[in-house]
């Protein structure tokens, strides 16, 4: 049964560009949430997918959307990069009846330059 | 303003002994609290985790402590190993779907052989 599965697992940009992350749940999972971890800090919520809409949103600018597909993957895009967005990208999944209950990947290391 | 907040930063433990981590939150909505262990290079991994009507909860060597009262949790680690040595994050929910976890700002745990 694979797990989460996240890719790129490592990616450099240059300040100003786009870049796009992508995220397979586990298997039987619908919801995916995506997380983004600096360096020494604890994940911090930046948006939720179910039944491809954005769920709930956390404080994060317009800059940053997403995507969820039919079957259930999702893609995080971030537009206009800054230096400060360099971190680890971090994608969960859940069943919607047991949110509580989240599986991270293992994450996309971002580095902008 | 950080809604969970977690100490101490670092902790060195011997082999053998007790690790405590401990974490205070503002909203009383929370009503799910799990901690979070993840490992150099991988995601997040759900250890262990606490609903407010119980004051304490155990598995193997991990046990939560929740004070309602005193809007504070902990985690002990009981006869803590070397394997054990990782970084952990308390973190909070409301609800049981479309969950937005807030975490603390995690602990970097080292057992000493």
């Amino acid at each position: 049964d694979a797990g989460v599965t996240q890719s790129p697992t490592h990616l450099i940009k240059t300040r100003g560009q786009q870049v796009t992350l992508r995220c397979s749940p586990k298997s039987g999972h619908d919801t995916v949430s995506w997380y983004q971890q600096a360096l020494g800090q604890g994940p911090q919520f930046i948006f939720q997918y179910y039944e491809e809409e954005e769920r709930q949103r956390g404080n994060f600018p317009d800059r940053f959307s997403g995507h969820q597909f039919p079957n259930y993957s999702s893609e995080l895009n971030v537009n206009a990069l800054l230096l400060g967005d360099s971190a680890l990208y971090l994608c969960a999944s859940s069943y919607y009846s047991s949110g509580n209950t989240i599986y991270f990947g293992e994450g996309s290391w971002l580095t902008v330059v | 303003q950080q809604q969970v907040k977690q100490s101490p930063q670092s902790l060195i433990v011997q082999k053998g002994g007790i690790s405590i981590i401990n974490c205070a939150y503002e909203n009383t909505a929370f009503d799910y609290f799990p901690w979070y262990q993840q490992f150099p290079g991988k995601g997040p991994a759900l250890l262990i985790a606490i609903r407010p009507d119980v004051s304490e909860k155990k598995e193997g060597r991990f046990t939560i402590s929740f004070n309602k009262s005193a809007k504070q949790f902990s985690l002990h680690i009981m006869d803590s190993q070397p394997g054990d040595s990782a970084t952990y994050f308390c973190a909070a929910s409301i609800g049981n779907n479309f969950n937005k976890f807030y975490f603390g700002s995690g602990t970097k745990l080292n057992v000493k052989p």
